[in-house]
């Protein structure tokens, strides 16, 4: 159980173009989900959180603008890069919390690398 | 601001020896994780502790959360190849009135096991 998934793996795109990743919880529902971005060999760094049917709330120094989280219901969760550019190149995860259970857990998505050319 | 210091940040180390990873604040945290995770993929739930002094055990792998619950421990016995990724430990912190929580996350740790 507990099986949260990504799309796409990977992706690849050119300058000034904007991609859409998706972070799905499989087997439960989610009140929250995370978003993060990491570095290689480092640790996660949270972008932003979001909750079924409100806005997300950004760490300081997230574009909103840029970075567009839509949680449209209790196992969906999208991260719009618009307008990427070189440096948004990195390597993006999302989180779930379920709804029931040990609410302080968060389960992981396999991630999604995104390298803009 | 909640920090939660991890150490080592990098380790190799032969196959069959001992390691401890640490992380530390001084903070109190209502439950603390420990993931690992692999190159290219996502982080990997391994334990969560939630009760002061408490010890978890999973095979070779000893995870025990402080009396004050501010810092935690990973031990890993006899470490074998396949023990190699990045281990990382997170903490439980609320905020806006306890309405809202993230994880504080260590530096990581990046452990090599060599056969």
């Amino acid at each position: 159980g507990a099986v949260v998934s990504q799309h796409p793996s990977w992706v690849i795109c050119k300058s000034g173009t904007s991609v859409k990743i998706e972070c799905r919880s499989l087997d439960f529902q989610a009140t929250t989900m995370f978003w993060y971005r990491q570095f290689p060999k480092q640790s996660l760094m949270l972008m932003a959180t979001s909750n079924e049917g409100s806005k997300a709330t950004y760490e300081q120094g997230v574009e909103k603008d840029k970075f567009l989280i839509n949680h449209a219901s209790l196992t969906l969760s999208t991260l719009t890069v618009t307008s990427a550019h070189p440096e948004d190149s990195s390597f993006y995860i999302c989180s779930a919390s379920p709804l029931s259970g040990v609410t302080d857990t968060q389960y992981f998505g396999p991630g999604t690398r995104l390298t803009v050319l | 601001t909640q920090l939660l210091e991890q150490s080592p940040q990098f380790l190799s180390i032969q196959e069959g020896e001992n390691l401890t990873v640490y992380c530390n604040s001084s903070s109190v945290f209502s439950s603390l994780q420990w993931y690992r995770q692999e190159p290219g993929e996502g982080p990997v739930l391994l334990v969560t502790v939630v009760t002061g002094g408490e010890v978890k055990k999973l095979k070779r792998l000893t995870f025990q959360f402080g009396d004050a619950r501010k810092d935690s421990s990973l031990h890993i016995t006899a470490a074998q190849p396949g023990d190699t990724g990045l281990y990382l430990c997170a903490g439980t912190a609320y905020y806006n009135a306890g309405n809202n929580r993230k994880l504080i996350w260590g530096l990581g740790t990046s452990l090599a096991v060599n056969p």
